[in-house]
């Protein structure tokens, strides 16, 4: 959907590096969330936000940070990338009803 | 934590068969959501189902919510090669940071 957008939609960084993942609503929904997704896996929340300045972890958050100082963007920064980290990730945001979820950022690291 | 189990991981079926996926939760769920990814995309809600025992369909699209609110099925009558995805089902147990998705059913069509 036009209304949340991810940047980059595709990224290649070396093992150490420090990465960020752009997410943007236009909303204005108060939920949002970062999942990654990987073979086997699923879908996996790292981190969620209920509203601005709130966050918390979800199922696997070591190795990442989140911010939230306004209500549209929620970046997810890898604060020193590792090859585990090598997946998809998807934001998605909610206020009622299903998720809806960016077009995902695809990131490797090398 | 919450469980959510979904089986089969996979399914080949012949185009004009149809198709069921099965989800279950270690926990009673307030809600359950159905989520559908095409290759390469994003998941793409579908539906929520509330209430005990609510089936609710999509034209050749049946989604169930079980009586104890811990299992749901989505069933594809008549395949077409459009339905080719993954299917995800997403169990909310009472709040929207607690929605937890299973693994996924890939399924694959042929012509």
């Amino acid at each position: 959907d036009a209304g949340i957008t991810q940047s980059p939609r595709y990224k290649i960084t070396e093992t150490g590096r420090q990465v960020t993942l752009m997410c943007h609503q236009t909303w204005s929904h108060s939920y949002m969330f970062w999942y990654r997704q990987d073979l086997g896996h699923g879908l996996r929340l790292i981190y969620y936000s209920a509203a601005a300045d709130i966050t918390d972890k979800g199922e696997v958050p070591d190795g990442y940070v989140v911010s939230r100082s306004k209500t549209e963007n929620f970046p997810l920064t890898l604060e020193s990338a590792t090859r585990s980290q090598t997946s998809v990730y998807f934001c998605a945001s909610n206020q009622g009803g299903g998720y809806t979820f960016g077009s995902g950022t695809r990131l490797t690291v090398v | 934590g919450q469980q959510v189990m979904q089986i089969p991981q996979y399914q080949h079926v012949q185009e004009g068969e149809d198709f069921t996926t099965y989800c279950n939760s270690s926990t009673t769920l307030s809600n359950i959501q159905w989520y559908k990814q095409r290759p390469g995309g994003h998941p793409v809600f579908l539906i929520q189902l509330v209430k005990s025992g609510e089936v609710k369909k999509q034209k050749r699209l049946t989604f169930q919510f079980g009586e104890a609110k811990k299992n749901s099925s989505l069933h594809i009558t008549a395949t077409q090669t459009t339905d080719v995805g993954t299917y995800f089902c997403a169990g909310d147990s009472g709040g929207y940071q607690k929605v937890t998705f299973g693994i996924g059913t890939k399924l694959q069509v042929i012509p």
